[in-house]
């Protein structure tokens, strides 16, 4: 069972917007700004969306975007485009030097 | 541009030693920019960390694995290791060799990932 959950699955029809919710607890999501999200499409490696709970990496679309509140994160992403469909996942600093990911939301473009 | 190659035996059996390989190219792994970690992902399940060393030697390792597993770095080769023992079959996974960006609090998130190699421990 993973630290961090996240819903399973989510849909959006392109063009829409959805929000991937990352609930974690006051040991994590909620005592550092250190959120990170990743899109994951099978058989490729990882890559990092959002860092630092709302912050995107150099070439990351604006179409994607993270924000929190107490011990929850969310990743929100605008405009769906097919391209979008992937698995993301959701990851926190956990003190101690540790990290820790939630179980992953597999995202589906209508 | 950043890149990461793993490398290593795709099968094993129960009770052996796991040891992986990352080679890095676009960076030197003896400088401050990055750290370096381990990260795996066991068929139909989420992502798991595993270690992380900086070019210091600073290492840390996750709780529930840290009894079996060993991260280390060859800075002549600019490749970093991993050495995870006695093996079980919860130990199949693809395992992705990451670097990891410094922000300021040190470690941050996981901006470059290596293509992942599937690892299987079977009798």
């Amino acid at each position: 069972q993973s630290a961090l959950t996240q819903p399973a699955s989510v849909s959006g029809s392109l063009g829409q917007s959805i929000t991937i919710s990352c609930t974690g607890t006051s040991s994590n999501v909620g005592s550092y700004n250190l959120v990170s999200w990743y899109q994951h499409h099978r058989g490729k490696a990882p890559k990092l969306m959002i860092y630092e709970d709302n912050k995107r990496p150099s070439g990351i679309s604006n179409r994607f975007s993270g924000s929190k509140s107490g011990n929850t994160a969310s990743l929100t992403i605008s405009g769906l485009q097919g391209e979008d469909e992937a698995d993301y996942y959701c990851c926190s600093y956990a003190g101690s030097l540790t990290w820790v990911f939630g179980g992953g939301t597999k995202l589906t473009v209508l | 541009q950043l890149q990461l190659q793993e490398s290593g035996p795709g099968l094993l059996k129960p009770s052996e030693t796991l040891s992986l390989t990352c080679t890095v190219s676009g960076d030197s792994i003896g400088t401050s920019g990055h750290w370096w970690g381990w990260i795996r992902q066991p068929p139909g399940k989420g992502l798991e960390w595993i270690a992380s060393i900086f070019y210091t030697g600073s290492m840390y390792y996750s709780p529930s694995l840290k009894s079996r597993v060993i991260i280390s770095a060859d800075r002549s080769r600019n490749q970093f290791s991993l050495r995870l023992n006695s093996v079980t079959v919860a130990d199949t996974a693809v395992y992705y060799c990451v670097s990891q960006r410094v922000g300021p609090r040190g470690a941050d998130a996981f901006d470059t990932w290596g293509q992942g190699t599937m690892v299987t421990v079977s009798s």
